[in-house]
């Protein structure tokens, strides 16, 4: 069975710096996607970023990219110019890509972003 | 972009009783949704994936005969808490895919259990 873990339960940064959240992952399979998902107070699940392990390129969105290390099953978020709209918990996922648990996703335990202005 | 809605968002109930939850995907349909649980503060935990026509799969230790699951359309799964308890007292979450190769899971907001 695949595994997520983050450990970091809590990060902070200040307003217009650079934070990074860790997940390391365990699998035996070659072909999976990875995500990291935003929890504001509200509860609803955003989707923040998205990363194909087939691909050597890290994603990114917008002041939100990635550090994929395939080998050593690390895959860091990073958010440059924090805003206090990032607030939130932070949930780092893996998907197969295929096979029996197709489409199931493992949470890591998540990291509570705080930003202070 | 994708939009999947929860009925009700929040509901209060007495122990001994059932409520029934509903997970709708609004423009797209969806052959498989899923259904988490999540603690205040905790990680989200995968109860079973909901498969439109067919039985749904349960994640080990999730009581088939409590939390009974019906996907009766491609845009429609309800989730039936029966005989609630406190201890089932939660957030639920639903999430749903357009398709079978979409990458991508799209979250409901989520219904707030709270049962006496």
């Amino acid at each position: 069975a695949q595994t997520v873990t983050q450990s970091q339960p809590e990060m902070s940064v200040q307003e217009a710096e650079t934070v990074t959240l860790s997940c390391t992952y365990d699998t035996s399979e070659s072909d999976y996607y990875l995500f990291w998902y935003k929890q504001p107070p509200s509860r609803q699940m955003i989707l923040v970023i998205r990363q194909e392990a087939y691909k050597q390129q890290n994603a990114t969105e917008n002041r939100f990219s990635v550090n994929f290390q395939k080998a050593a099953k690390s895959f860091s978020l990073k958010i440059s110019d924090s805003q206090l709209g990032d607030a939130a918990m932070y949930f780092c996922a893996y998907r197969n890509a295929g096979g029996t648990s197709y489409g199931k996703l493992t949470f890591g335990q998540g990291t509570i972003l705080t930003v202070h202005p | 972009g994708a939009v999947v809605s929860q009925h009700p968002s929040r509901v209060i109930c007495k122990s001994g009783t059932s409520v029934k939850i509903e997970c709708r995907s609004l423009d797209f349909q969806a052959t498989t949704m899923f259904w988490y649980r999540q603690f205040p503060k905790q990680s989200l935990m995968l109860m079973a994936t909901s498969n439109e026509g067919s039985k749904a799969t349960y994640e080990q230790g999730v009581e088939k005969d409590k939390f009974l699951i019906n996907h009766a359309s491609l845009t429609l799964s309800t989730l039936t808490v029966t005989s609630a308890h406190p201890e089932d007292s939660s957030f639920y979450i639903c999430s749903a895919s357009p398709q079978r190769g979409s990458k991508t899971q799209y979250f409901g907001p989520g219904t707030r259990l709270l049962v006496l």
